[in-house]
Formats: C-alpha cells, structure tokens, sequence
C-alpha cells in the first residue's frame, strides 16, 4: 500500500497563475483532509470532506477550492494564486471523520512569487 | 481564534533526559487529544492519542498525562533519543460537535547526544 499520495512535490508559482494538487489514498478510507502547514502556525485545515461526495470549509478557505473526485481522490486548486499562499500542503485521510487517526502525504512545497 | 495552546516552540534535552510539551485547549466539547510527529521533509504522523475518561496513557517511552479541569495535557518522552528529534504537535477534536483535528502550533525538539 502506498498510503497517501500527493503530486506534485515542489511548484513554483507566479502571482495569478492557477494550480492543482492532487491527493490520492489506497486505505478505502471515508476522510479526507486539505491542510497548509507555515512556520510557527501548526497544521491548518483548508478544506475537508467527511466522507465520498461531501465537502466543507476549514478553518483557512479562502483562496482554494477542493474536488471530492472519488472516494479515492481529492483535489485542491488555487485559482489565482497569490504570495499568501506559499505554504507546504498536506493531504491526509482518515477512516472516519470522529476521532480517528489521520494519515498524512508526504507534502506539497509551493512557493508563489 | 488559536484554540489549542503549545508550548515551547522549541526544546533542547540531553539523550536520556525526559522530554516535556504542554499543551492546552478552550473547547470543553473537545473529547479526542493526540500528539503527532513530524520529521523533517515528512508528513506527521500519529504517536500517541488520549480520550478524557482516562488522565494517563502510556506507549513505551511515550506518555500523555490529561486534566480535564484544568483543559491541559501533555506529552512525556522518557529516555529521549537522537532519533527522537522532531517537531511535535498537539491536537483536539470533538466526536459530537463534528469539528476536525485543530493543531497546537508545534515544538521543535532536539535531542543532544
């Protein structure tokens, strides 16, 4: 089992250019998670999807948007992105929404000029 | 709104020395407390996880210790390790309130050998 997966691992970006990046797990779990990670500031939740078909803002949305593509895969895209959003993104996913452990990608690095 | 509270930021401790990070959180409906490990260029990933009907939870040379009346809980590392340098970070949920994971904002610790 690969786990999490997350492509691409770096991006560099300039001001107003769009992007996606793509989440895929193989643990047949419910959850799935989008979070950015800034020094000093923890993990934030971006988005989030409770479970195939459902999706729902985190503590950070603005600026993204997220695909529940299957029960396997979920997106997040930046429209037009911006230097605020350079950050390193975390896919992750869980059983279960409750309580359960998460289990995380290994990351996205994305710098926006 | 940070509604769980780390401390330090960052930890330096002799190899044999035991390792301790507090934590502390505002959300009485929060009901599930794990701590989650990171190494560098890596997901975190989950260590060790707690629930509030017990006050100690102990997994080899790792421990959490929770007060609900004082809403804190933290995290002992024994015997700390070389290999245990990290950043670690806490985190709180709710079952009933359907609220993902909120993070603390991380400790980065060095173990010396």
């Amino acid at each position: 089992n690969a786990g999490v997966t997350q492509t691409p691992k770096f991006q560099v970006l300039k001001t107003g250019q769009s992007m996606t990046l793509q989440c895929a797990q193989d643990m047949n779990h419910n959850s799935m998670y989008w979070y950015r990670q800034d020094p000093g500031m923890g993990l934030r939740l971006i988005y989030y999807s409770a479970s195939e078909g459902t999706t729902d803002k985190g503590e950070v949305p603005n600026g993204y948007n997220v695909s529940r593509l299957n029960k396997r895969e979920f997106s997040l895209r930046l429209e037009s992105a911006a230097p605020s959003q350079t950050s390193v993104y975390f896919c992750a996913s869980s059983v279960t929404f409750k309580g359960n452990e998460q289990f995380f990608g290994p990351g996205t690095r994305l710098t926006v000029l | 709104q940070q509604q769980v509270k780390q401390s330090p930021q960052s930890l330096i401790v002799q190899k044999g020395g035991i390792s301790i990070i507090n934590c502390a959180y505002e959300n009485t409906a929060f009901d599930y407390f794990p701590w989650y490990q990171q190494f560098p260029g890596k997901g975190p990933a989950l260590l060790i996880a707690i629930r509030p009907d017990v006050s100690e939870k102990k997994e080899g040379r790792f421990t959490i210790s929770f007060n609900k009346s004082a809403k804190q809980f933290s995290l002992h590392i024994m015997d700390s390790q070389p290999g245990d340098s990290a950043t670690y970070f806490c985190a709180a949920s709710s079952d009933t309130g359907r609220r993902a994971l909120t993070f603390g904002s991380g400790t980065r610790l060095q173990v010396q050998p």
